[in-house]
């Protein structure tokens, strides 16, 4: 199993709701990421996890909260959200956090309204 | 670590050579040239790459410059399945930190019958 499944492909939120995106990987990595992709903009890194724990934080605002309740699975708790956040979430894993060679999954368009 | 400079589109014919160039005349020693791509509505994958040998996979070949200051993605025989953007980055393999992949803006190939 070489994939990473996010988890849903489309959400569309209001301002006030509270959702959560889920990507799981079987591959054994230690390391998992959440990026945000605007249209036609490239890929940003929002956070990274190594070996479970939170190591890199892009000043991401507080409305974005990470999880890793275990190696396989890493959650994006979504709050309060404003229209400038609708982008595609994207979530990648690697064998170590060392290590650049990156799995993404397919990601999760998100529309806030 | 060293920024990049690549073209912003590109256009291939269906069964020629496509060949991706990028600039990163700031590199150090001990940085990589990695080489992802991106196709529409996927997360990005992951395609190769170097540290100063060129390299080949069953993907594509990498040829970097004695100096190190460019390389080249070469894709042999291209397929309209390879219309993406390419990303050319340089990155320093660090075993001490988590990775930071940052995307430049890439170089968008379009492959045409």
């Amino acid at each position: 199993d070489t994939e990473v499944t996010q988890t849903p492909k489309h959400l569309v939120m209001g301002m006030t709701n509270k959702k959560s995106l889920k990507c799981e990987q079987h591959m054994g990595h230690r390391a998992m990421y959440w990026y945000k992709q605007k249209a036609k903009k490239p890929p940003e890194l929002m956070f990274v996890y190594s070996y479970e724990k939170l190591s890199i934080n892009e000043s991401v605002p507080s409305r974005f909260s990470p999880e890793c309740p275990n190696s396989s699975l890493l959650n994006l708790h979504l709050h309060a959200l404003q229209p400038e956040d609708s982008a595609l979430y994207l979530c990648a894993s690697s064998r170590r956090p060392s290590d650049e060679k990156l799995f993404f999954g397919s990601g999760t368009q998100l529309s806030v309204l | 670590d060293a920024k990049t400079t690549q073209p912003p589109s590109m256009d291939c014919a269906e069964g020629r050579a496509a060949n991706l160039p990028c600039n990163h005349s700031t590199i150090s020693g001990n940085e990589y040239v990695y080489w992802y791509r991106q196709i529409h509505s996927q997360g990005p994958q992951y395609i190769i790459h170097g540290l100063k040998n060129n390299e080949t996979n069953e993907m594509a070949s990498l040829i970097i410059t004695e100096d190190r200051k460019s390389s080249t993605l070469i894709l042999p025989h291209a397929t309209l399945r390879d219309t993406a953007v390419y990303y050319c980055i340089v990155r320093s393999l660090d075993t001490g930190t988590a990775s930071k992949l940052t995307f430049g803006t890439g170089t968008r190939l379009q492959v045409t019958l």
